[in-house]
């Protein structure tokens, strides 16, 4: 039990809807980060949030965006959904931006199914 | 640009039959190297951190070993618990990302 809670587990949207992914931190971690993982891949970093700000972006369009809340817990919101957005996103949070290579811990993800 | 690959893709053993997971890395400056396990449907759950080559951690029947360019999962005598898909990452410079392979597919028969 890694203490990172996500919601919700599964979801179906229509493609170019927008959906939001929540995701509840590890207690005393101040640093978010979302990944996206498709069937068969290995998770791919999309950004991270360290004390409400951005604090690096991997190679995914503006269209996917998020928000961390003072309490740490984040949002992924993304809008335009195409159907390959399909996939697992997974949230892990971690300590302090994961320097000195702290560990991240992740949630058991949220399953997104763009139809 | 960094870069894991991880072989085989997928690896089917018998019950007590030892074996290695590979995992390539090309990172700029390696700050920390860490082994997944991931159940279908679940997210990853750690196993190891490794930080320098000649580094060992150990874990029941995982060890993982690390060198300059690659790191090594020795799975010995499995069961098939030990089922799973296991994910090795690598954390440069650029510290606040993790790059992950692909994974290795283990499937331990009875």
């Amino acid at each position: 039990e890694t203490g990172v809670t996500q919601s919700p587990t599964h979801l179906i949207k229509t493609r170019g809807q927008q959906v939001t992914l929540r995701c509840s931190s590890q207690s005393g971690h101040n640093t978010v980060s979302w990944y996206q993982q498709a069937l068969g891949q290995g998770p791919q970093f999309i950004f991270q949030y360290y004390r409400e700000e951005e604090n690096g972006r991997g190679n995914f369009p503006p269209r996917f965006s998020g928000l961390q809340f003072p309490n740490y817990s984040s949002e992924l919101n993304v809008n335009a959904l195409e159907l390959d957005d399909s996939a697992l996103y997974l949230c892990a949070s971690s300590l302090d931006r994961g320097h000195s290579g702290n560990t991240i811990y992740f949630g058991e993800g949220s399953w997104l199914t763009v139809v | 640009e960094d870069q894991v690959t991880q072989s085989p893709e997928a690896l089917r053993l018998q019950e007590g039959e030892s074996s290695s997971l590979n995992c390539s890395y090309t990172v700029s400056g390696l700050r920390g190297l860490f082994w997944y396990r991931q159940d279908p449907g679940k997210g990853p759950e750690f196993l190891f951190t490794l930080y320098s080559a000649g580094e060992e951690k150990e874990k029941e029947r995982l060890k993982a070993t690390l060198t300059k360019k690659e790191s090594f999962l020795h799975i010995t005598a499995p069961k098939p618990e030990d089922s799973a898909t296991y994910l090795c990452a690598v954390q440069g410079y650029n510290f606040n990302k993790f790059y992950f392979g692909s994974g290795t597919k283990l499937n331990v028969k009875p």
